[in-house]
């Protein structure tokens, strides 16, 4: 599968603890994109790399949140001191320079 | 605000029966108009993408029209099945070589046997 692809596809965790996300977008692709979903809502931009470099984050990402991409392949998400609030799906996408985005098939995040 | 609404919130259909979306955008200066199919637990996929210049595009039993004048965009489908029951979201980018898209709720269709 060429694809976008993220791991895990589910996680259960206790609020307090701290949770991480992988995604590996399609190779080749210089751009990646995080975003979470809440039900019946639209994906809301969270963070924004080009290669490694991370170029923009949301209001959204609060300081309990850190992405990175080391080596301008993979990104990892990681929450911190995790709440109930933070329950979501957590989308990643991927493109070329200008393009159309390609989205993983999520993390779904449930903190009880 | 930039903003982008869809109509309805959600609807159930009859196989085989055909249904037509709505997406109202205020979203300007204006790139393009996407909408993604997204099944439950999964990730948006692409169906159809237009430019402003563009009134219609197609792809097998989707079919989507814009009118930049109205700002307004529709997906109909056709002919519906069972497997066409997802959300259906309308996304805009403002602007030329943005990365920034704008995302509506979408709307969540059943299909029923």
């Amino acid at each position: 599968d060429t694809g976008v692809s993220q791991d895990p596809r589910h996680k259960i965790t206790k609020r307090g603890q701290n949770v991480t996300f992988r995604c590996d977008p399609i190779s080749e692709h210089n751009r990646l994109y995080w975003y979470r979903q809440t039900l019946g809502q639209g994906p809301e931009f969270l963070t924004y790399f080009q290669n490694e470099a991370q170029l923009e984050k949301s209001r959204l990402l609060s300081d309990r949140f850190s992405a990175e991409r080391p080596k301008g392949s993979f990104s990892t998400l990681e929450i911190q001191r995790t709440e109930q609030g933070d329950s979501a799906m957590y989308l990643c996408a991927s493109s070329l320079v200008i393009a159309e985005q390609f989205f993983g098939p999520g993390t779904r995040l449930t903190v009880l | 605000k930039n903003q982008v609404e869809q109509s309805p919130q959600s609807l159930i259909i009859l196989e085989g029966k055909n249904c037509t979306l709505q997406c109202n955008y205020t979203v300007s200066p204006f790139s393009n108009l996407r909408w993604y199919k997204q099944d439950t637990g999964r990730g948006p996929v692409s169906l159809t993408i237009m430019t402003f210049s563009e009134n219609t595009k197609s792809n097998g039993r989707y079919t989507a029209t814009l009118d930049a004048d109205t700002k307004q965009s529709s997906l109909h489908i056709t002919a519906s099945q069972l497997s066409d029951s997802a959300s259906y979201i309308c996304v805009v980018s403002p602007n030329t070589g943005t990365y920034k898209y704008i995302f509506g709720t979408g709307t969540r269709l059943k299909v029923l046997a």
